[in-house]
């Protein structure tokens, strides 16, 4: 069956390091993806998004990464701040399934 | 642009009672979902609307768990004979197919069963 899921439960940078949160995923016939991100209590926020016909997007801060070849993609934070401690899922778009997130604590 | 609106967002009831959440999509938006979380998990998805079309409802839980979306706006879902484990925020999303599709949720609504 289909999964989506991240590598590491939990990351912990530097505040003003650059993050990576990683995402593996197992059906290649997935063509769109998405990153949350879910502070305690809240529902999820849309970060960014990417098609399978893309292989990077940036946003504002954020990069995504797609790898068709590995069935992986990343979220790249540049420049981590405070507020971005969060869970992180990446979902595929049929919205089906998340999976249990990446918790990112920014140290000061 | 308000958002996707949740109602109750806190809701303390008796296990056996029936509850009820309200949702309100954001303004177009033709498709609507509800999920389940549980602390430390990610979202579970349960259902979706396209208008007012329920269009994939095999992953409600169990008889007990019914959404509408009478008129292809608003959607409520109700729980019947609450049980222990119901306790868990339930969040709704919304999102319009002909705008890229990509969903947006609220900020939930929290149930404790007692």
């Amino acid at each position: 069956g289909e999964s989506v899921g991240l590598h590491l439960p939990t990351l912990s940078v530097q505040e003003g390091d650059n993050s990576i949160i990683n995402c593996a995923y197992s059906n290649s016939a997935s063509d769109y993806f998405i990153w949350y991100k879910q502070e305690s209590g809240k529902g999820p926020q849309f970060i960014i998004d990417i098609r399978s016909n893309m292989d990077k997007r940036q946003g504002q801060r954020v990069t995504v990464l797609l790898n068709k070849t590995v069935k992986h993609l990343s979220l790249q934070i540049a420049a981590t701040q405070p507020g971005d401690s969060a869970v992180y899922f990446c979902v595929q778009g049929n919205m089906l399934t998340f999976g249990g997130g990446t918790r990112l604590m920014v140290k000061p | 642009d308000t958002g996707v609106s949740q109602n109750p967002r806190h809701k303390i009831t008796k296990r056996g009672q029936n509850v009820t959440f309200r949702c309100d999509p954001i303004s177009e938006h033709n498709r609507l979902y509800w999920y389940r979380q549980t602390l430390g998990q990610g979202p579970e998805f349960l259902t979706y609307f396209q208008n007012e079309a329920q269009l994939e409802k095999s992953r409600l839980l169990s008889d007990r768990f019914s959404a509408e979306r009478p008129k292809g706006s608003f959607s409520t879902l109700e729980i019947q004979r609450t049980e222990q484990g119901d306790s868990a925020m339930y969040l709704c999303a919304s999102s319009r197919t002909d705008l890229g599709n990509t969903i947006y949720f609220g900020e939930g609504s929290w149930l404790t069963v007692v």
